[in-house]
């Protein structure tokens, strides 16, 4: 078992469509993360929950909804989203956030594309 | 601002030595990390140095200068399986991860 699983891996939405994407980290770890990576863009940083609680909000629309009901599962509603979200969603896990080695676990990624 | 460079892509031969360079300004430093990303896999940690100086895990060498702002990731013995996309990210003094957009890298046989 993979220590960062996602789904799903592939998405397909319309404008108007609410759907959800699930991360759930079988690591221990405090902090989980949501990313936007875009073709030949950097990682973008959604979210940060450390220990259930959301610490960074990077200015994300409002149309993303970040959950973290436990340690183990984050989850990312999505809602009345535009073409230019489509891109492959990363979730991330570490022990906590911003210690000082860094070390991200990521999941596979869920692609997502918004007709 | 606070930005990372790296080349968009790269192509080297099978067997031989490749150095993918990286340069940041950032504010604060603590750390700098390679990841490394198999098309439609998750990035997944290579490296981090915090210190000036060539750290060495096998195949893989990163390097780290501080006052140029400046790191490689050098892979030897260069094998099909690595081509993947390398990306640099630096950590500022807020502890955010600051990430280049990656280095494709091609392997030719």
């Amino acid at each position: 078992e993979t220590g960062v699983t996602q789904t799903p891996r592939h998405l397909v939405m319309g404008m108007t469509n609410k759907k959800s994407l699930k991360c759930e980290q079988h690591l221990g770890h405090n902090a989980m993360y949501w990313y936007k990576q875009s073709a030949k863009k950097p990682l973008e940083l959604m979210f940060v929950y450390s220990l259930e609680e959301r610490v960074e909000n990077n200015s994300v629309p409002s149309r993303f909804s970040p959950e973290c009901p436990n340690s183990s599962h984050l989850f990312l509603h999505l809602h009345t989203l535009q073409p230019e979200d489509s891109a492959l969603y990363l979730c991330a896990s570490s022990q906590d956030p911003g210690q000082v080695t860094g070390e991200l676990f990521f999941g596979e990624g869920s692609r997502l594309t918004v007709l | 601002g606070q930005n990372i460079d790296q080349p968009t892509e790269m192509t080297a031969t099978e067997g031989a030595i490749v150095q993918i360079n990286c340069t940041y300004q950032t504010s604060g430093f603590n750390g700098l990390f390679w990841y490394q990303q198999h098309a439609g896999e998750a990035p997944t940690f290579l490296s981090y140095n915090v210190l000036d100086g060539l750290e060495e895990k096998g195949r893989f060498s990163s390097f780290l200068s501080r006052s140029k702002g400046y790191s490689y990731l050098l892979l030897k013995e260069l094998q099909m399986k690595d081509s993947a996309s390398y990306l640099c990210a630096a950590m500022d003094s807020n502890y955010q991860l600051i990430w280049g957009a990656g280095t494709k890298l091609i392997i030719k046989p």
